[in-house]
């Protein structure tokens, strides 16, 4: 059993189009991640969430909107997607904001062309 | 300012031998965790040891140990015996306080260890 599973693992597009990545952990984790890896594999993280509530929003453009249903969810719209959000995306779970383990999904490998 | 740092882009190791790879953090927080994580070229990423700020024992997990030095503010990874295996891109994290109560874990650059046969 996958315990963070994210897709479409590989997503080719083109500029201007909009897209999204869908993540579910069902390790009964309260908090969820958004990070984005680039191309010099720098790690960022971009949006947390707690018990479905944003707490983390770290200066993504307003392109991007993360929605969590519900705590065992946290799905990535992109829209207008541009050149520069080539990069994969990584979704992660831990058991609070203060867990001792943070549990990443395989990455979803985004190719703006 | 940085609050992981890692200062080794890259490193070579003997297969069979031990190797460090560096980390220092910066916080003022007085609770913080450190994790370090294996990046292997498939491109997952493996937890392999957390440390937190209050724990008195350098925390250990098979092959890998934490150099945990609170003073100094650093956080080295010691992997010994390396195996072939061992080849991949490490990553030193730190958890720290953010607004509201909770928590942000942020990510070093990372160091490319390579290892020899």
């Amino acid at each position: 059993d996958t315990a963070v599973s994210q897709t479409p693992k590989y997503l080719v597009t083109q500029m201007g189009n909009d897209k999204s990545i869908k993540c579910e952990q069902n390790l009964g984790h309260d908090t969820m991640y958004w990070y984005k890896q680039d191309s010099k594999k720098f790690l960022k993280i971009m949006f947390s969430y707690n018990n479905k509530e944003l707490i983390i929003n770290e200066t993504v453009p307003n392109r991007f909107s993360p929605k969590s249903p519900d705590k065992a969810h946290l799905n990535l719209h992109i829209n207008s997607l541009e050149l520069g959000d080539s990069a994969v995306y990584f979704c992660a779970s831990s058991l609070s904001t203060s867990g001792n383990t943070i549990y990443f999904g395989e990455g979803s490998w985004l190719t703006v062309v | 300012a940085q609050k992981i740092t890692q200062t080794q882009p890259g490193m070579f190791v003997q297969e069979k031998e031990a190797v460090t790879l560096d980390c220092t953090y910066d916080t003022s927080d007085p609770s913080y965790g450190l994790f370090w994580y294996k990046q292997p070229s498939s491109g997952e990423m493996i937890f392999l040891i957390y440390q937190g700020s209050y724990d008195q024992q350098n925390a250990t997990e098979g092959r890998y140990s934490l150099n945990f030095q609170k003073a100094r503010k650093s956080a080295n990874l010691v992997i010994s015996a390396s195996q072939l295996g061992d080849s991949a891109m490490y990553f030193c994290a730190m958890r720290e306080g953010y607004s509201g109560g909770y928590q942000k874990v942020t990510f070093g650059t990372g160091t490319k260890l390579q290892v020899i046969p």
